[in-house]
């Protein structure tokens, strides 16, 4: 059973454009929600993460939106950057000593 | 402090011979998971543990499959009987608090 499921599976963006990556979940019992970053040949990073007791976290040029109601989070890339093309992996966790669950990726890439 | 690794970071093997992996986690890190990505994939999880003792094991883990985390510091994953579908990169993760810090992994093919 998939239990995050992300969208779109690519992504070509023009360098300084804004790159949105969506997902949502199923199970309500989920309040962690982590954005990794992978690059060829490596284990993915922790971008950025939320909890659902707010609407919005900033980092720097990353930005996640999340809607507890629809049960619907995203990744807002500003000013994308060539560095920036890697696949993007949503998940879902439900406490912090749990299991996570990925979604099932997005490869992009950023046009100079 | 150097992060997660694993050891090795590419297995080649043949079908029905056994393999196992290690992974060091960040030090005095108490948790740690292992997961199974497959080519255009997310991770999935496989098990974890808390210390030394393995608190859960996804249905993925098939009995040819162990992992053991002898004395709460690295862990091992062994697969016995190898089958071509168990080629995929094998990864670990570390945790003390929140976030989990992932290893580069190890990419193992059965021929």
């Amino acid at each position: 059973q998939q239990q995050v499921k992300q969208s779109p599976q690519s992504l070509i963006v023009q360098k300084g454009g804004i790159s949105i990556i969506n997902c949502a979940y199923e199970n309500t019992a989920f309040d962690y929600f982590p954005w990794y970053q992978q690059f060829p040949g490596k284990g993915p990073a922790l971008l950025i993460a939320i909890r659902p007791d707010v609407s919005e976290k900033k980092e720097g040029r990353f930005t996640i939106s999340f809607n507890k109601s629809a049960k619907q989070f995203s990744l807002h890339i500003m000013d994308s950057q060539p560095g920036d093309s890697a696949t993007y992996f949503c998940a879902a966790g439900g406490g912090s000593a749990s299991k996570i669950i990925f979604g099932s990726g997005t490869r992009l890439s950023i046009r100079p | 402090d150097t992060g997660v690794s694993q050891n090795p970071r590419h297995k080649i093997t043949k079908r029905g011979q056994n393999v196992t992996f290690r992974c060091d986690p960040i030090s005095e890190h108490n948790r740690l998971y292992w997961y199974r990505q497959t080519l255009g994939q997310g991770p999935e999880f496989l098990t974890y543990f808390q210390n030394e003792a393995q608190l859960e094991k996804s249905r993925l883990l098939s009995d040819r499959f162990s992992a053991e985390r002898p004395k709460g510091s690295f862990s091992t994953l062994e697969i016995q009987r190898t089958e071509q579908g168990d080629s995929a990169m094998y990864l670990c993760a570390s945790t003390g608090a929140e976030t989990q810090y992932f290893g580069p992994g190890t990419r193992l093919l059965v021929l």
